[in-house]
């Protein structure tokens, strides 16, 4: 099965940066997957990473080190509307199918 | 396409009472997976579709859950008998092939009381 970690909670300033760690333990990896959710709302796709490295998409980046079961994702210039759970999960190499973590749930203070 | 849907939004039933979901995925993808999920946690996987076929089944998921998905198209979740403990939202996603992420719908709020 998969280990996914990340941590429950962290809060941080509007304008500021946080990053959000996850650390895995799979075997067939097969991608790396970040989501956001808002209270009540169904998760919305943010990034994914399957090679080393960093991937930028405007205000959030993510990053992989797959030798070291690692992930983080950045959010810069942090908004009140960013205050929302990030999950991360895995994927194995057979099917589609993604592993959650517990989610990292972020709150963004003026 | 207006996206994964997901009805009813919210149900809330009796405990040993049945109940069934339903999800409508976006119309090319060709998967489709159920997923729970409990106040502070990450959806937990149930089952997933490939077209008709179901390709895999959690092993925590008791035999009171049972899905379908006889067109390859839309997919129920039926629970019978419900629990206070399967109280949880019912999150349905779907992708197209494995190259892709999940586009989720809104869930369904289950309340077993």
């Amino acid at each position: 099965g998969q280990n996914i970690d990340q941590p429950t909670e962290m809060t941080a300033t509007e304008g500021a940066i946080v990053q959000i760690n996850c650390t895995y333990q799979t075997s067939g990896f097969n991608g790396l997957f970040w989501y956001q959710q808002h209270a009540g709302e169904a998760p919305t796709f943010l990034s994914y990473n399957v090679l080393d490295g960093l991937e930028e998409k405007g205000r959030f980046s993510s990053f992989l080190s797959r030798s070291k079961g690692y992930s983080y994702l950045l959010l810069k210039e942090l908004q009140m509307k960013d205050s929302a759970s990030y999950l991360c999960a895995v994927r194995v190499a057979a099917g589609n199918k993604l592993t959650f973590g517990g989610g990292t749930r972020v709150l963004v203070k003026p | 396409d207006t996206g994964v849907s997901q009805d009813p939004r919210h149900k809330i039933t009796k405990r040993g009472q049945n109940v069934t979901f339903r999800c409508d995925p976006i119309s090319e993808h060709n998967r489709l997976y159920w997923y729970r999920q409990t106040l502070g946690q990450g959806p937990e996987f149930l089952t997933y579709f490939q077209n008709e076929a179901q390709l895999e089944k959690s092993r925590l998921l008791s035999d009171r859950f049972s899905a379908e998905r006889p067109k390859g198209s839309f997919s129920t979740l039926e629970i019978q008998r419900t629990e206070q403990g399967d109280s949880a939202m019912y999150l349905c996603a779907s992708s197209y092939g494995t190259g892709d992420g999940y586009t989720f719908g809104s869930g369904t709020r289950l309340t077993v009381v």
